[in-house]
């Protein structure tokens, strides 16, 4: 199995600044997203972070707001950017290491915009 | 991806069996049947996840019906430390998973 760190585990961010979430695996994985969990709600996904590409974002999540890199096979970032108290969220990183693998999660960022 | 519906919430004695319904009436053929939980404040954790046959491991079974438009997880003998929110997913393998509501278990002593 996967082991994920994600880093923060949660942070207390001012509106209109910016914060980079880490997200780092103990082994080489092909696929690696990005969830968005907001208060009460299910996880929504924000994108595929593909290795050595740009991310590959889903409907209503956009470049400019949701940065991400994945410079190798076990580390990505996701930024928030221009942050509102609208992001207030969990943030996870899920990660696949091969086909029909299962996902394997990290314990999430709790993000708070004041 | 199929899209999937489950009860908003469900209850049980500790130490009965859980058994957790899901319908996905529109899964396609080479889509599974994945289940994951999320324990208040923790990532999602992976239960156990089919094809067309019934599943079972250290933690759940998976029972899929013939024609594969619904399932059940079973936890057979459920522990206060299972209670969560459980999620039912159809997905191609290789791709992300799509989060519905799920159920909200809550095992009561």
């Amino acid at each position: 199995s996967a082991v994920i760190s994600q880093k923060p585990s949660r942070d207390i961010c001012q509106r209109g600044t910016s914060l980079t979430i880490q997200c780092q695996v103990d082994s080489q994985v092909t696929m690696m997203f990005w969830y968005r969990q907001q208060p009460g709600q299910s996880l929504t996904l924000i994108a595929t972070a593909n290795q050595g590409s740009e991310a590959t974002y889903e409907s209503g999540f956009v470049i400019d707001k949701f940065p991400i890199s994945r410079p190798n096979l076990t580390f990505s970032t996701l930024t928030v950017s221009n942050m509102s108290p609208e992001d207030s969220s969990i943030y996870l990183c899920s990660v696949q290491g091969a086909a029909n693998e299962k996902l394997f999660f990290g314990s999430g960022t709790q993000l708070s915009v004041l | 991806d199929a899209k999937t519906t489950q009860p908003t919430s469900m209850d049980c004695a500790e130490g009965r069996a859980a058994n957790l319904p899901c319908n996905h009436s529109t899964i396609s053929g080479n889509e599974y049947v994945y289940w994951y939980r999320q324990i208040h404040s923790q990532g999602p954790q992976y239960i156990i996840h089919g094809l067309k046959n019934n599943e079972t491991n250290e933690m759940a079974s998976l029972i899929i019906t013939e024609d594969r438009k619904s399932s059940t997880l079973i936890l057979p003998h459920a522990t206060l430390r299972d209670t969560a929110v459980y999620y039912c997913i159809v997905a191609n393998s290789g791709y992300a998973l799509n989060f519905g509501k799920g159920t909200s278990l809550l095992v009561t002593p």
